[in-house]
């Protein structure tokens, strides 16, 4: 079974500072995409990771890929309160159809 | 250039009762996914139609739950005799078959709640 998970399940912090959240599984993904999520809305798609190694910055977040394609994290450099949500990391199934998501992170930023 | 639409959004209903979702896909997607959303929970898969076919079921998708995908277009999805643990958000998805890496565009997601 394909799991995946991600750490921390919360995280609140001020506004400037800088934090990493991670998404580990046991399962080889050949690609891991990263969602955000606001209360009542649906998940936005930021960004995807698909080799090994791989690093892609979006603005003040970075995201990187395992080298083994098991594992991914997300760095927010000088969080700010726009940045509260939950964020999703998810990988596709075996069967190359359906997305499997952690449980998310969820992010609070005080101003 | 429209994203993923669902109606309602709200939905409040009393158990026992039928209830039907919408999504309506970005235009130009062939693949449409089901998705349900519990608090605390990532979104799970529920089902997955390619064009007009559903292709995928997931063991959640118990046999009061029904989607369709008449014309390729526009998905309903619908549950019957509704119980206190159907309670969710419903998020509806859609893809490319010809894009790559499988990235999925979700719509607003409709939340039931059953008294």
């Amino acid at each position: 079974t394909q799991l995946l998970e991600q750490s921390p399940q919360f995280l609140s912090i001020q506004e400037g500072e800088n934090l990493t959240v991670y998404c580990n599984s046991s399962s080889v993904f050949s690609s891991l995409q990263w969602y955000r999520q606001e209360p009542g809305e649906g998940p936005v798609l930021l960004v995807t990771v698909v080799t090994g190694g791989e690093v892609k910055k979006l603005k003040r977040l970075t995201f990187q890929f395992g080298d083994a394609r098991k594992d991914s994290s997300l760095h927010i450099t000088a969080a700010q309160p726009g940045d509260t949500g939950l964020y999703l990391c998810a990988g596709t199934n075996q069967a190359g159809t359906a997305l499997i998501f952690g449980k998310g992170t969820t992010l609070s930023v005080s101003s | 250039d429209t994203g993923v639409s669902q109606n309602p959004r709200h939905k409040i209903t009393k158990r026992g009762q039928n209830v039907t979702f919408r999504c309506d896909p970005i235009s130009e997607h062939n693949r449409l996914y089901w998705y349900r959303q519990t608090l605390g929970q990532g979104p799970e898969f529920l089902t997955y139609f390619q064009n007009e076919a559903q292709l995928e079921k997931s063991r959640l998708l118990s046999d009061r739950f029904s989607a369709e995908r008449p014309k390729g277009s526009f998905s309903t999805l619908e549950i019957q005799r509704t119980e206190q643990g159907d309670s969710a958000m419903y998020l509806c998805a859609s893809s490319f078959t010809g894009g790559i890496y499988n990235e999925q565009f979700f719509g607003p997601g409709t939340r039931l709640t059953v008294l």
